[in-house]
């Protein structure tokens, strides 16, 4: 069973740069039709999708972020990594990682099968 | 960017109804599209995907149907257990949710 864990500082201070880390366990990034995201959702509000890696390296993010954000693959390719400089307390919210699966017995698909509990980043001097 | 209008943005029901949330995209997305339920506290977890297909492990009350830029999502007989709030997700463009439809208990 494939397990996500984020960690990282609940408090950053504006213009500072947030980070995040999210450990998989009961599994591997390297390989397979995985993608591993971050997803963010703002106190009472929806889930806006930040940016994923492929264990390649390969990188995507959302056009309204991807300025300030950077996601990376750990060493020991059982943690990612997330990065979002200049924040502000509109980057307030709790961020999740999630592994995104794209083919399910040789069909593509595209969807979010396991997350990590999430972790509440607050953006406050 | 593709939008994803979900409606109604809540809704309060009694144990045993049928259950119904729609879900709109800006512009044709095919049948790329996913639904979650949120439990407060907790992370989404994956429902339908691909617009009719059930998750494994997922109870047969939840359904969903649709193409394009129509979608809807069923619960048959509703629940207690089912109290949360419902998203939908489009991946035919990026990845972009609905803004939810919190589900009550009349």
């Amino acid at each position: 069973q494939v397990q996500l864990q984020e960690s990282g500082p609940g408090l950053v201070k504006p213009s500072q740069t947030l980070s995040l880390t999210c450990t998989v366990s009961g599994g591997s990034i390297s390989g397979g039709a995985y993608y591993w995201s971050w997803i963010r959702q703002h106190p009472g509000k929806g889930l806006e999708w930040i940016g994923y890696i492929y264990y390649s390296g390969t990188t995507y993010y959302n056009p309204s972020l991807r300025s300030r954000v950077t996601i990376s693959i750990g060493t020991s390719k059982r943690q990612f990594s997330l990065k979002m400089s200049s924040v502000t307390a509109a980057d307030t919210a709790v961020y999740y990682c999630a592994r995104q699966i794209t083919m399910v017995r040789g069909v593509n698909v595209d969807y979010f099968d396991y997350w990590g509990q999430g972790t509440l980043v607050t953006v406050s001097s | 960017d593709i939008q994803m209008t979900q409606s109604p943005s809540s809704l309060s029901a009694s144990v045993g109804d049928r259950v119904t949330i729609t879900c709109q995209a800006s512009q044709d997305i095919s049948n790329h599209l996913n639904w979650y339920q949120q439990k407060p506290g907790k992370a989404p977890n994956l429902l339908i995907y691909d617009a009719s297909n059930l998750e494994t492990g997922v109870p047969s009350r939840f359904s969903g149907s649709g193409s394009g830029t129509d979608f809807t999502f069923t619960i048959s007989s509703l629940q207690p257990e089912d109290i949360a709030t419902y998203y939908c997700q489009q991946y035919d463009n990026q990845y972009t949710f609905g803004q939810g439809t919190k589900l009550e208990i009349k």
